[in-house]
């Protein structure tokens, strides 16, 4: 069955730095997701992206994030300067179709710790 | 804003008895319903989905849920559960008309021989 993939599964980087985080959507889906998971919360909407353009975001998703599809096959999260309380599992989605029925299939995450 | 509770943090059954997770929602508008599972250093695994039609939704690994309208929920179970069920269970809303998923803080399940 086909997966989204994320890399690295776990990133460490000092507070201020920026930060990339890759993943690899299923291959005929159009829709793509960001979520967190701060350690024992809930899972946190960060984004959405369609088209190549981000079609909702969450009060999280402020100036210091962006997300990319760069080429055809990879969707990325950039945290541009780093806070103490980005450390969290970030989680990648795809779905078929948006605004429908169909689930989004998560990846495996990325735990980032930021120093 | 469309949110979920999940009031229990923790659910402790026997196997081979029946097990419910309980998920109540507020949304504006007819909602989107999921439940995820989430096993130690994996992702969100789905798990079924209500849209429309019969309340009683059937999912992965014999896991089903009742959507009931009146009183906003939607509560997984399952008639028989298995030692391997024990996971973190997520149910989730979305509005028809929106991506924008929200999740509950999950309800840690834990079978015991």
């Amino acid at each position: 069955e086909p997966e989204v993939t994320q890399t690295p599964s776990h990133q460490v980087t000092q507070m201020g730095q920026e930060v990339i985080l890759r993943c690899v959507p299923i291959s005929n889906h159009l829709y793509f997701y960001w979520y967190r998971q701060i350690l024992g919360q809930k899972v946190e909407f960060l984004v959405s992206f369609y088209n190549n353009e981000i079609s909702e975001k969450s009060e999280i998703f402020d100036d210091q994030f962006s997300v990319e599809r760069p080429d055809g096959s990879n969707f990325t999260l950039k945290i541009r300067s780093t806070k103490l309380e980005d450390s969290a599992m970030y989680f990648c989605a795809s779905s078929e179709v948006g605004r429908g029925n169909q689930p989004q299939h998560f990846g495996d995450g990325t735990r980032l710790s930021i120093l | 804003a469309q949110s979920v509770a999940q009031p229990e943090d923790q659910v402790n059954v026997a196997e081979g008895n029946p097990l419910t997770v309980k998920c109540t929602y507020s949304v504006s508008g007819n909602p989107y319903l999921f439940w995820y599972v989430q096993y130690p250093n994996r992702g969100l695994q789905f798990l079924l989905k209500y849209i429309t039609g019969d309340n009683l939704v059937k999912g992965s690994y014999g896991f089903e849920a009742e959507f009931n309208k009146s009183q906003t929920s939607f509560h997984l179970k399952k008639p028989s559960a298995l030692v391997s069920d024990s996971a973190l269970y997520f149910c989730a809303v979305r509005r028809y008309n929106n991506n924008d998923m929200r999740f509950g803080a999950g309800t840690r399940l834990t079978v015991k021989p």
